[in-house]
């Protein structure tokens, strides 16, 4: 069973460009949460999606947002850049919603912004 | 508002000695606890978990432990090697239906061969 997939790996960027990061789930997961980490921050939650549809969003500003496709791949994206978003952002899949259940993490985008 | 932490940000522990990683959260109708770790260049990876109707859960060398008086959460890893050296991170889902789990900050283990 393939694992959650995240692309690109790695990308660079600079401030006020835009950048939108994909995510393939696990077979079979309907739901997909993505995750910003830093070393000041550690991991905070971003948004949930769950079949298609939005279910939690964290406390980042609106220049961040995200959507789940009928397949249950998700992308989230990034516009006007600020150096500040520089961090690794993860991607995880699970087969409940919320956090009743083990979520299942990608390998990460490291995105760096210059 | 919800917190989840750890009483330290590192640990070093001499190869085949125990390991002992705490985690302190704050939300007492926290239901479900996660135990992940996270290698160097990787996503975090699962452990082990907890529901809070059991006060302990063991796995392959390891074992986890509730202590929801004081809302405590220890990680045990017994014959520590050095393949164990990584960050570790609790989370813990809060009192709430459907929200997110909320990571701590994460402790690095350091093996020492």
């Amino acid at each position: 069973k393939a694992g959650v997939t995240q692309t690109p790996r790695y990308l660079i960027k600079t401030r006020g460009q835009q950048v939108t990061l994909s995510c393939s789930p696990i077979s079979g997961h309907r739901s997909v949460s993505w995750y910003q980490q830093t070393p000041g921050q550690g991991l905070q939650f971003l948004f949930e999606y769950f079949s298609e549809t939005q279910r939690n969003k964290g406390n980042f500003p609106g220049r961040f947002s995200g959507r789940q496709f009928s397949n249950s791949r998700s992308e989230m994206n990034v516009s006007t850049l600020e150096l500040g978003d520089s961090a690794l952002y993860l991607c995880a899949s699970s087969a409940t919603s919320g956090g009743s259940g083990e979520l299942f993490f990608g390998e990460g985008s490291r995105l760096t912004v210059l | 508002g919800e917190s989840v932490g750890l009483h330290l940000p590192t640990l070093s522990v001499q190869e085949g000695d125990n390991s002992i990683i705490n985690c302190a959260y704050s939300n007492s109708a926290s239901d479900y606890f996660i135990w992940y770790k996270q290698e160097s260049g990787k996503g975090p990876q699962f452990i082990i978990d907890i529901r809070s109707n059991m006060d302990k859960r063991q796995g392959q060398r390891v074992t986890v432990l509730l202590n929801k008086t004081v809302k405590h959460l220890s990680l045990q890893i017994a014959a520590t090697q050095p393949g164990d050296s990584a960050v570790y991170f609790c989370a813990e889902n809060g009192s709430v239906r459907n929200t997110p789990l909320v990571f701590g900050k994460g402790t690095r283990l350091s093996v020492i061969a």
